[in-house]
């Protein structure tokens, strides 16, 4: 199975340019989940997709930060304008039936983004 | 108060050593608790999880809960240098509307003396 799967694996851009990052989750999993990972705050939950639709978006920073699914195969994260406070590894995931109280996320291998 | 609290370390502990990570939680009604590994430059990986109060072992990991104290434990029995990387604490709870959330510790970087 290829897992959950993300591109581009790093990313470098200028403060104030517009970053599209991607994911496709594992197939036949139901949820998909945005991380983003620093050394000050640790892994933070951005937004999650249940079936295409968006749940929880509570942790999308600000306006600049969006995120869509099209389909089930496929979602990305935009940051539109980019700032250097951005810079961070931000991963994906995706898991089958998160309801469930074992159920578990597995992570794609994230998208290393700096922002100059 | 955070979610979710771990001591940052490093824990440093001898090969063939018992290691002991530790992990509090604020939130009492939360459901399930899970241990994740992460390597240095590489994606969380997923080592135990429990929802029981006691005790739940695989292997070397053993994972022990105890609700009434909103506490969390990971033992890591005869340690490897291979076990060197940071554990992240995770808690999942259930949210308004009925979803589920979970919020990691920012993690205890184990480090493994051969």
């Amino acid at each position: 199975d290829a897992g959950v799967i993300q591109s581009p694996r790093h990313e470098v851009t200028e403060m104030g340019q517009e970053v599209t990052l991607r994911c496709k989750p594992i197939s036949g999993h139901d949820y998909l989940f945005w991380y983003r990972q620093t050394m000050m705050r640790g892994l933070e939950l951005l937004i999650y997709f249940n079936n295409n639709v968006p749940i929880d978006d509570s942790g999308m920073p600000e306006d600049r930060f969006s995120a869509k699914m099209p389909n089930a195969s496929f979602s990305t994260l935009k940051i539109q304008p980019s700032e250097p406070r951005d810079s961070a590894v931000y991963f994906c995931a995706s898991s089958l039936l998160w309801g469930a109280p074992y159920n578990e996320q597995f992570f794609g291998p994230g998208t290393r983004l700096t922002v100059l | 108060q955070k979610e979710v609290e771990q001591n940052s370390g490093p824990l440093s502990v001898p090969e063939g050593a018992i290691a002991s990570l530790n992990c509090t939680y604020s939130d009492r009604v939360s459901q399930s608790f899970f241990w994740y590994r992460q390597y240095s430059g590489k994606s969380p990986e997923l080592i135990m999880s429990i929802y029981s109060n006691g005790d739940k072992e695989d292997g070397r990991f053993t994972a022990q809960l105890n609700k009434a104290s909103q506490y969390v434990s990971l033992l890591i029995r005869d340690s490897q240098p291979s076990d060197s990387a940071t554990y992240l604490c995770a808690v999942k709870i259930r949210g308004s509307g009925g979803y589920q959330k979970v919020t990691f510790g920012t993690g205890t970087k184990l480090q493994v003396i051969p």
